[in-house]
């Protein structure tokens, strides 16, 4: 398997607090991602990294941002979790923009 | 971006061959065939990618019409562990490098 670790693998907090997650991987792969993926919406793209510094957003990135401050650690931050940020994130690594991906085993997320 | 479009589920027989329909008819010529499958509550896994040619590994087989607007994933000998929801995604070339997954197959291997 893949190194690569997600934490927390479960956290609940309360609307309006800041949470980060964090991705980490062991592979020193030059792409990483963060996907949530909700019940009848599938996984969908928040914001990727094509190195360190480097980073753009997905498709769903409003009120998420990241950092990726060295090639292993790419954090994911709810500056301000809403109800509807809960959800299931999964982060992926890869080698290059157009090869497979790699994904953790996800961080189950619930803001009350 | 290349849609693909698959069946929402389909049923096999424990040790049959399951054979997976994904169509891509706006597939532009740089763009590659990925499959990806997720079992229940875990991160998705790589299965296999193809451009043009037919692609085997330990896991399946990719089988890629020669229009390439079509490919069909095969397993060969399922097992109740291959129950998944199968992702047939087109991707690479240009702009277009990221993973986007749509609805996929939930394939269900019955014993």
């Amino acid at each position: 398997d893949a190194g690569i670790t997600q934490s927390p693998r479960h956290k609940v907090t309360e609307t309006g607090t800041p949470v980060t997650l964090r991705c980490h991987q062991t592979e020193n792969h030059r792409y990483m991602y963060w996907y949530r993926q909700d019940p009848g919406h599938g996984l969908r793209l928040i914001h990727y990294s094509y190195g360190v510094k480097d980073t753009d957003k997905g498709e769903v990135s409003d009120g998420y941002s990241v950092s990726r401050s060295k090639t292993e650690d790419f954090l994911l931050t709810l500056e301000s979790a809403t109800s509807s940020q809960t959800s299931v994130y999964f982060c992926a690594i890869s080698v290059a923009a157009n090869t497979e991906a790699f994904f953790g085993q996800g961080t189950r997320l619930t803001v009350v | 971006d290349a849609k693909t479009t698959q069946p929402t589920s389909m049923d096999c027989a424990e040790g049959r061959a399951a054979n997976l329909p994904c169509n891509h008819s706006t597939i532009s010529g740089n763009e590659y065939v990925y499959w990806y499958r997720q079992i229940h509550s875990q991160g998705p896994q790589y299965i296999i990618h193809g451009l043009k040619n037919n692609e085997t590994n330990e896991m399946a087989s990719l089988i890629i019409t020669e229009d390439r607007k079509s490919s069909t994933l095969i397993l060969p000998h399922a097992t109740l562990r291959d129950t998944a929801v199968y992702y047939c995604i087109v991707m690479g070339g240009g702009s277009n490098y990221k993973l986007t997954f749509g609805k996929g197959t939930l394939l269900t291997v019955n014993p």
